[in-house]
């Protein structure tokens, strides 16, 4: 059984380009959340997907979007890049239960973003 | 006051040494709790869940206490592989956004 993958797994960007990160969740699980996790920092919560729509948001800009695809599978797109958005980009997986709550999350490897 | 509150550390622990965590919350209305470790340059994995009667897995003992808002997580006889970075994650009325403490760095040495 696959766990999370995530490709690329190192990036190196210049500011003002655009990236597109790539996640696949673990078998039987439907929803992807991305985090970005800077260094000496915990990981923060980007935005989370669900039957290919945005369930949820945290504080991040319009910058920031994603899609999810039939499949679950899920991107997340960058634009403009500033220095700031080097960090390790997070993608986790979980199911929606029943009663529409978040079970736990596994989390991939990761993409390591460089901005220079 | 942040909405998810670690030491940092680092704690420098001999093997065989018993570890204990803290970690506090500022929202009252959370319901799921859990312990992460995140190995260096490495995804955070899932230790374990923490409910309100206390949960033990193997050496772990994780604990919950609503009333104070903090969450603990207690290792027993330490080994050099629980070396690792030990997160503390909230995830208020099981939506979506988990939120993560900076996280508590432990060494355990020969």
């Amino acid at each position: 059984d696959a766990g999370v993958t995530q490709s690329p797994t190192h990036l190196i960007k210049t500011r003002g380009q655009q990236v597109t990160l790539r996640c696949s969740p673990k078998s039987g699980h439907d929803t992807v959340s991305w985090y970005q996790q800077a260094l000496g920092q915990g990981p923060q919560f980007i935005f989370q997907y669900y039957e290919e729509e945005e369930r949820q948001r945290g504080n991040f800009p319009d910058r920031f979007s994603g899609h999810q695809f039939p499949n679950y599978s899920s991107e997340l797109n960058v634009n403009a890049l500033l220095l700031g958005d080097s960090a390790l980009y997070l993608c986790a997986s979980s199911s929606i239960g029943l009663a529409g709550l978040n079970n736990e999350q596994f989390f991939g490897p990761g993409t390591r973003l460089t901005v220079l | 006051r942040k909405e998810v509150e670690q030491d940092p550390g680092p704690f420098n622990v001999p093997e065989g040494a018993t570890v204990a965590f803290n970690c506090t919350y500022s929202n009252s209305a959370s319901q799921s709790f859990f312990w992460y470790r995140q190995d260096c340059r490495k995804e955070p994995k899932l230790l374990m869940s923490v409910y309100s009667s206390g949960n033990e897995d193997g050496r772990f003992t994780a604990q919950l206490n609503r009333a104070s808002q903090y969450i603990s997580l207690l290792i027993r006889d330490s080994k050099l592989s629980d070396s690792a970075t030990y997160l503390c994650v909230v995830n208020p009325r099981s939506q979506g956004n988990l939120i993560f403490g900076k996280g508590t760095k432990l060494s355990v040495k020969p």
